[in-house]
């Protein structure tokens, strides 16, 4: 199917680490990239192919893809990585596809 | 440096016609593979993509609003305009526009991202 799915909301502690998934046909054979987005603010590029990391972007913040999965991860989870994830891929035809979007809590 | 910014009315009547300009800076339309996207997010709610122009004029258009949707652009004035048919009152968002680059791996698997980000332009539609 044409679609990506994720999580609505998941929580980690201050410091611990927490891993966003987003799951699609597409993944097995598209790239994934990922964005942050505040209230407020544009959204934020934070991973790109899978597993880059733009410059800027804290090292805490991997990428990682699996068959229909990609994954982000956030390693030592910061008060300021409280936000809204999503990711982002295409499909056959080369149209992009967004995510449904993970709601980030920091405890 | 890469900069882009929407602009448009803040407030549009439902059923007109809503016209939304990104213009930008710090890269040219006319280089291969360069793109520019629309994004929307309505409050509360998700992140949707729009629409994507292409340096060689290639167009996409969200499935589900293809039919109410035009994207142009004007690479002599470092521009690119989207145009929503027959508005409503959900159509209220923040509207993004965004800076598409590509990561290509073997065959054809160039997938999209988008870099860089205007700030936004928020659009309420009510009459």
């Amino acid at each position: 199917s044409s679609e990506l799915t994720q999580d609505p909301a998941v929580s980690v502690a201050l410091g611990q680490t927490v891993r966003i998934t987003c799951q699609g046909d597409s993944l097995r054979d598209y790239y994934a990239s990922w964005y942050q987005k505040k209230p407020g603010q544009a959204p934020l590029l934070v991973i790109y192919g899978n597993d880059n990391r733009p410059s800027g972007i804290p090292d805490r913040f991997s990428g990682s893809s699996s068959g229909t999965t990609a994954s982000l991860t956030i390693t030592g989870a910061q008060a300021e990585d409280e936000a809204d994830y999503y990711c982002n891929s295409r499909d056959s035809s080369a149209d992009p596809l967004l995510g449904t979007g993970t709601t980030v809590t920091v405890l | 440096q890469v900069t882009l910014k929407e602009s448009g009315p803040t407030l549009v009547k439902p059923t007109q016609t809503l016209t939304l300009t990104c213009t930008f800076s710090g890269f040219s339309l006319s280089v291969s593979a360069v793109g520019v996207s629309w994004f929307r997010q309505p409050p509360g709610k998700a992140l949707e993509w729009l629409a994507l122009i292409y340096w060689d004029d290639d167009k996409r258009y969200s499935p589900s609003l293809k039919t109410r949707l035009t994207i142009t652009k004007d690479t002599s004035k470092n521009q690119v305009v989207l145009t929503m048919t027959n508005v409503d009152p959900a159509d209220t968002a923040t509207y993004y526009c965004a800076h598409r680059s590509g990561y290509c791996g073997r065959g054809d698997t160039c997938s999209s991202y988008f870099d860089f980000w205007g700030q936004g332009t928020l659009v309420t539609v009510s009459s």
